[in-house]
Parts: structure tokens; C-alpha cells; sequence
């Protein structure tokens, strides 16, 4: 069965940078793109990324543009999402979600699967 | 960015009752909304997408409906797993978007 498996909680200073993962088992990895969204406290969830889990293109929110960086390692069937320059704001839950296999290379954005949410803590 | 406004915020009713959800979106998304029940420190899970269709496993008592700019999702008959938090999502303009969520608690 398809499962997302994230890291674990972070905490961490104002300017600071986070990675999380993301580790994909029950599927072929390579041809489903997987997107990361984050749910800030009391807000609703909000699309950040996603990456082509076959080449490795990217393409990412303009809300978190030139913060943000989507990778992938095929050989661990994991993707990683990193944030820098954090803030307060940035405290939320992140979570990666699988999307279906892309038609004539298009993205579809269509979250069928979700991993469990990390829990990014920005604090001083 | 399109904005996907859900009412009520939060629905109180008892096991066995019906319950209707509200989705509209600010302009046109065609069939493209998404349903997901979310319980506390779980994962989303996908209930209904395209507006009408049911996502594998999920039971005949959900059914969505709508296109354009307002949708609903009913829940015919309420079982204790059905309460949870339910929010609805657009797929035919980027960035995809989420609506704030609607709360269906036990009365």
C-alpha cells in the first residue's frame, strides 16, 4: 500500500533553515510528482511546491520563492523540502502529498496520498 | 489566486443525520474540487474529487456535486468517523488552493 512517511519535529531559531523528508514505499516512485503543503496554526493549508520525482524539475509558490527548495533521491524514493530564512510565521505543519502520474507532462495537482505532517517550530 | 470560501465554519449534528457542506469558489473551477476529512493529528485524506466522484475506499454515504463556483458535500447518514474537519481544494487554476475548512462536531 502506498505510504509517505515524514521526518520528525523540528525546532528552530528565527534565519534558520529546515529540511524534512519525505519517504515514499508501495509505488514507483519516479512517476508520481509529490507536492508539499503546510497548515499554519488556524490557517487553512497552503501549497508551497512540488517536484517531478523522475527529472527532478521543480516548480514552487511564489509566496515561497527563492526560500524553498524541493529535491528528490530516487535511490531512497525520498523527497526533502527545505526552508530558510525562517520566521515565526513559518511555524506550522508540513506535509508532502503524492499526485497522480503526469498527463503529456502535466502536472495534475490531485493530493491523493498525504504523509503524516512534520511540525516546524520557529522560535527564539 | 482563486479563494475557496466553505460555510458553515462549524456543523453540529448527531449521528444518523444528514449533513451538507458548502464550497464556492471566486470564479469559475469547472469540476475540479477536491474533498479531504481531516481528524486531529492525522493526515488529509482525499474523500470526493472532480466534484462528484468518490476516492477508493470511501463509503456511498459521501457524494459530492456542483461545477462552476459552488459546490456541496453530503454526507447522507453520519457515522462516529465522520466527524472531523472537511476542506475542499481547486485544481484548475495554479497555484491550487484550499478552502479555511467546516467542522462537523457531535450535537
Amino acid at each position: 500500500q502506498v505510504q509517505l512517511v515524514q521526518s520528525g519535529a523540528e525546532v528552530k531559531k528565527p534565519g534558520a533553515s529546515v529540511k524534512v523528508s519525505c519517504k515514499a514505499s508501495g509505488y514507483t516512485f519516479t512517476s508520481y510528482p509529490m507536492h508539499w503543503v503546510r497548515q499554519a496554526p488556524g490557517q487553512r493549508l497552503e501549497w508551497m511546491g512540488w517536484i517531478n520525482s523522475g527529472n527532478g524539475d521543480t516548480k514552487y509558490s511564489q509566496n515561497f520563492q527563492g526560500r524553498v527548495t524541493i529535491t528528490r533521491d530516487t535511490s531512497a524514493s525520498t523527497v526533502n523540502m527545505e526552508l530558510s530564512s525562517l520566521r515565526s510565521e513559518d511555524t506550522a505543519v508540513y506535509y508532502c502529498a503524492r499526485d497522480r502520474p503526469m498527463v503529456r507532462g502535466v502536472v495534475e495537482y490531485f493530493f491523493d496520498y498525504w504523509g503524516q505532517g512534520t511540525l516546524v517550530t520557529v522560535s527564539s | 489566486e482563486i479563494v475557496l470560501t466553505q460555510s458553515p465554519a462549524t456543523l453540529s449534528l448527531s449521528p444518523g443525520e444528514r449533513a451538507s457542506l458548502s464550497c464556492r469558489a471566486s470564479q469559475s473551477v469547472s469540476s475540479y474540487l477536491a474533498w479531504f476529512q481531516q481528524k486531529p493529528g492525522q493526515a488529509p485524506r482525499l474523500v470526493i474529487y472532480d466534484a462528484s466522484n468518490r476516492a477508493t475506499g470511501i463509503p456511498a454515504r459521501f457524494s459530492g456535486s456542483g461545477s462552476g463556483t459552488v459546490f456541496t458535500l453530503t454526507i447522507s447518514s453520519l457515522e462516529p468517523a465522520d466527524f472531523a474537519v472537511y476542506f475542499c481544494q481547486q485544481r484548475s487554476n495554479w497555484p491550487p488552493t484550499f478552502g479555511g475548512g467546516t467542522k462537523v462536531e457531535i450535537k
